[in-house]
């Protein structure tokens, strides 16, 4: 079975941190994503990637970066967190979205104070 | 840009009946059609996956059929159990996933 594994279930933070949310696949997928849900507003894409070092923006980059140093893990960064990103944050994998389903991690609640 | 819409918002039937949730979406030029469980406070588990040139998939008591040149798709749910009970969202593939905001499901004893 695909495992994503998301380093932390809950998270708190103060804003004006930078705050880092760790995502890690073994299964070789070369895609990872980034979302967030709330409620009333869905799942929403942040970021993607589909190779080592590569990345692409979804439909709510703002305030957030990604990084992509090693084919399992995919890190989101909150470069200077605010309470508007209070959120539940989902990452997940494919080896191919296009023809393959997408297998999701956990999540991370994160609260910013 | 890809709308999605999923009717009814939420659902609470008893025991042992057979069900529909129903997933609408605006652009049919999609690469398919996933469907997905989300319990609460956890991350979403895929059920089925519908190729664009696929007209159903089916999994034990869950079957999934698309028509894309109505933007319709719908996920049939056999003889439910209270162990279905869970928000199921259903997301189409453009160039990236779009999800619809999902059916809440509650199934009685």
């Amino acid at each position: 079975d695909v495992k994503v594994t998301q380093s932390s279930r809950y998270l708190v933070k103060r804003t004006g941190e930078k705050v880092f949310l760790e995502c890690v696949q073994d299964m070789d997928h070369e895609n990872m994503f980034w979302y967030r849900q709330d409620p009333g507003l869905g799942l929403r894409l942040i970021y993607f990637s589909y190779d080592v070092k590569m990345k692409e923006k979804g439909d709510i980059p703002e305030g957030y970066s990604v990084s992509r140093e090693k084919k399992e893990r995919f890190s989101l960064i909150l470069e200077s967190a605010s309470t508007n990103q209070t959120s539940m944050y989902l990452c997940a994998s494919s080896p191919n979205p296009f023809y393959q389903p997408q297998h999701f991690g956990d999540g991370t609640r994160l609260s910013i104070l | 840009k890809q709308e999605v819409t999923q009717i009814p918002a939420a659902l609470s039937v008893p025991e042992g009946e057979n069900l529909v949730l129903n997933c609408s979406f605006t652009d049919s030029a999609i690469y398919n059609l996933q469907w997905f469980r989300q319990d609460p406070g956890k991350g979403l588990t895929s059920l089925l996956l519908i190729q664009s040139s696929q007209r159903e998939q089916t999994s034990g008591r869950l079957n999934a059929s698309l028509d894309k040149s109505s933007g319709r798709s719908t996920l049939y749910i056999a003889a439910s159990q209270p162990g279905d009970s869970a928000t199921y969202l259903c997301a189409v593939n453009g160039n990236m996933l779009t999800f619809g905001g999902g059916t809440r499901l509650m199934v009685k004893p």
